[in-house]
């Protein structure tokens, strides 16, 4: 099983340069995430979907744009790098059964280093 | 919003002995759910194990039980027999109920483990 998978896995780009990160899940889940993991600081939510053609601002969205082109993917696109964007970024996914299945876990990719110079 | 604390950056193990790692989180929810999520070297975020706020019994996952205190809003995770492979970052991570609301991380706990 594939799972969750993010491409590519390690890129540095200049200042104001632009870039998308792509997320694919080929486990049919309704919802899609991307965070960042900085170090001490954890995963911070950037943006999520919660199903196929909505998307949400997470905890610290401004830099980033996402696109939910279907269901099973999910883009992070960053429009004019900045190195405050440098880090590690983990795209998930869950699959929502009911109001009161929230402890379905997320599952998530491998993560993509991002280094911008 | 809800907050999830990790006091511990780092801790360490003899192999084959126990330890705990501590979280704390701030929620005015009676619902929700708890995880501890493990990353290896290799990054991968690998559930350990989850507990449903709702249930009084403490989740137990082979060698990982947690200590879920609702009134004090604790949640800790005991690793028993520790192993090498155990070496990892651990995140405790908070989710609401209701919707498909994402998860809330601490910053997390490094763990090592001495031969």
């Amino acid at each position: 099983n594939a799972g969750v998978t993010q491409t590519p896995k390690f890129q540095v780009l200049k200042t104001g340069q632009s870039m998308t990160l792509q997320c694919a899940q080929d486990m049919n889940h309704n919802s899609m995430y991307w965070y960042r993991q900085d170090p001490g600081m954890g995963l911070r939510l950037i943006y999520y979907s919660a199903s196929e053609g909505t998307t949400d601002k997470g905890e610290v969205p401004n830099g980033y744009n996402v696109s939910r082109l279907n269901k099973r993917e999910f883009s992070l696109r960053l429009e004019s790098a900045a190195p405050s964007q440098t880090s590690v970024y983990f795209c998930a996914s869950s699959y929502l059964l009911g109001l009161t299945l929230g402890n379905q876990p997320q599952h998530f990719g491998d993560g993509t280093r991002l280094s911008i110079l | 919003a809800q907050t999830v604390t990790q006091s511990q950056p780092e801790m360490s193990v003899q192999e084959a002995e126990t330890v705990t790692l501590s979280c704390t989180y701030d929620t005015s929810e009676s619902d929700y759910y708890l995880f501890w999520y493990k990353q290896p070297p290799s990054r991968q975020m690998i559930l350990v194990i989850r507990q449903e706020a709702y249930k009084q019994q403490n989740a137990t996952e082979n060698r990982f039980s947690v200590n879920f205190q609702k009134a004090a809003k604790s949640f800790s995770l005991k690793i028993s027999d520790s192993q090498l492979g155990d070496a990892a970052m651990y995140f405790c991570a908070y989710r609401s109920d209701g919707g498909n609301t994402p998860l809330v991380f601490g910053k997390g706990t490094r763990l090592s483990v001495i031969a």
